[in-house]
């Protein structure tokens, strides 16, 4: 079974602090992105990545930016976090275009 | 623009009724894949079902099925016999060909006892 993991459930952060998400994947996956989630809006794609240190710009990238240096690990930077970025944030995998698998994902709250 | 549109942004159904999760999209590929995702309180997200746009058949997994329309670009889940573990967020989604997935807003059903 594929496995994606995220560094914590849970996460409270101060406004104006750097803030780290970790992701990692178990299946050699090419593909690795990441998303928030907010009420109403679905899922919108904040960054994503076809290799490693490859890495393209989702829908809404501002405020954000990833590092891929190993193909198992995508990390998501909020470089000055922001109340505006509270959020539910998931990371997911993929092989190829087909089905992405997602990890449980992080609540970040910013004060 | 290909988009994903889920019109019922909440639903409530009874355990062991049939309930009928709508979607429908918009795209000029002919090939595509369709699907829907699971997302229950606090858990993972998960594929729940796929349709491949070439198959005529509908997909069906259990107790869930889906009414595929291309024509109409219609693409709706149903889940029959509704058990309390179904209560989730459910995403109707449609992958790119460059490899993204756009997701619909989410319908969230409530299974009620």
């Amino acid at each position: 079974d594929v496995k994606v993991t995220q560094s914590s459930r849970y996460l409270v952060k101060r406004t104006g602090e750097k803030v780290f998400l970790e992701c990692v994947q178990d299946m050699d996956h090419e593909n690795m992105f990441w998303y928030r989630q907010d009420p109403g809006l679905g899922l919108r794609l904040i960054y994503f990545s076809y290799d490693v240190k490859m890495k393209e710009k989702g829908d809404i990238p501002e405020g954000y930016s990833v590092s891929r240096e190993k193909k198992e690990r995508f990390s998501l930077i909020l470089e000055s976090a922001s109340t505006n970025q509270t959020s539910m944030y998931l990371c997911a995998s993929s092989l190829g275009g087909i089905e992405q698998f997602f990890g449980p994902g992080t609540r970040l709250t910013v004060l | 623009a290909q988009t994903v549109t889920q019109s019922q942004p909440e639903m409530s159904v009874q355990e062991a009724e049939t309930v009928t999760l709508s979607c429908t999209y918009d795209t000029s590929e002919n090939n595509y894949y369709l699907f829907w995702y699971k997302q229950p309180p606090s858990r993972q997200m998960i594929l729940v079902i796929r349709q491949e746009a070439y198959k005529q058949q509908n997909a069906t997994e259990n107790r869930f099925s889906v009414n595929f329309q291309k024509a109409a670009k219609s693409f709706s889940l149903k889940i029959s016999d509704s058990q309390l573990g179904d209560t989730a967020m459910y995403f109707c989604a449609f992958p790119r060909t460059d490899d993204k997935i756009i997701f619909g807003k989410g319908t969230r059903l409530h299974i009620l006892p």
